[in-house]
């Protein structure tokens, strides 16, 4: 992997069902992972920066998870509700710092 | 609670006009960025600073250039606006290494 890349593209989900994707990221040199939703009108909010290999973040019904060995971070919605549509955005540090490369995003849709 | 100001939503320019977006973050920031965000391109860097009179390139520098005279203020020029620079433009602040990046609502310029 030579760039931060996300899938699925685009998710439609119902009301309450649980969901994850995946963002993917170079494993050598790995300084951090970051996770932003963007709501449609809002600007990108910070979810959670990770560092650690095996670490893992929660907020509320999303969490992460994080393998930098093979270069991979899972975010998962528990019980997906409306206001979780956004576009989810992941994004690693070229070189260190917070130059943040970013992944082209998985947009969620949930519906009623 | 950081916020990112940019000075303008929607903006439209004429070809070949120089544009000015500004951005002012109240958190004393060192580092500041300019992205921009495109369908299926994801966000792209095109300027940071990490001190006031100090700017670094991008990933996509061409056609702009940025001014930073002061902490808190981190301006991208457009020095003769182009068509393919019709875009939504974000401007981000952020800290210390690995902590989250801050962003402004973004302008969604269009270049006619």
């Amino acid at each position: 992997i030579l760039n931060v890349e996300q899938s699925p593209q685009s998710l439609h989900v119902q009301e309450g069902d649980s969901t994850n994707f995946t963002c993917s990221f170079p494993s050598s040199n790995f300084y951090a992972l970051h996770w932003y939703r963007w709501e449609t009108a809002k600007s990108p909010e910070a979810l959670f920066v990770m560092t650690l290999n095996g670490d893992e973040k929660k907020k509320g019904r999303i969490s992460a998870t994080l393998n930098t060995k093979e270069g991979y971070s899972y975010l998962y919605i528990k019980g997906s509700q409306p206001e979780d549509s956004a576009t989810y955005l992941c994004a690693s540090p070229k070189g260190g710092g917070n130059k943040l490369t970013f992944g082209t995003g998985t947009q969620l849709k949930v519906e009623l | 609670d950081v916020k990112v100001t940019q000075s303008s939503r929607y903006l439209v320019k004429r070809t070949g006009e120089k544009v000015f977006l500004e951005c002012v973050q109240d958190m004393d920031h060192e580092n500041m960025f300019w992205y921009r965000q495109d369908p299926g391109l994801g966000l792209r860097l095109i300027y940071f600073s990490y001190d006031v009179k100090m700017k670094e390139k991008g990933d996509i520098p061409e056609g702009y250039s940025v001014s930073r005279e002061k902490k808190e203020r981190f301006s991208l020029i457009l020095e003769s606006a182009s068509t393919n620079q019709t875009s939504m433009y974000l401007c981000a602040s952020g800290g210390r290494n690995n902590s989250p990046l801050h962003f402004g609502n973004g302008t969604r310029l269009t270049v006619t």
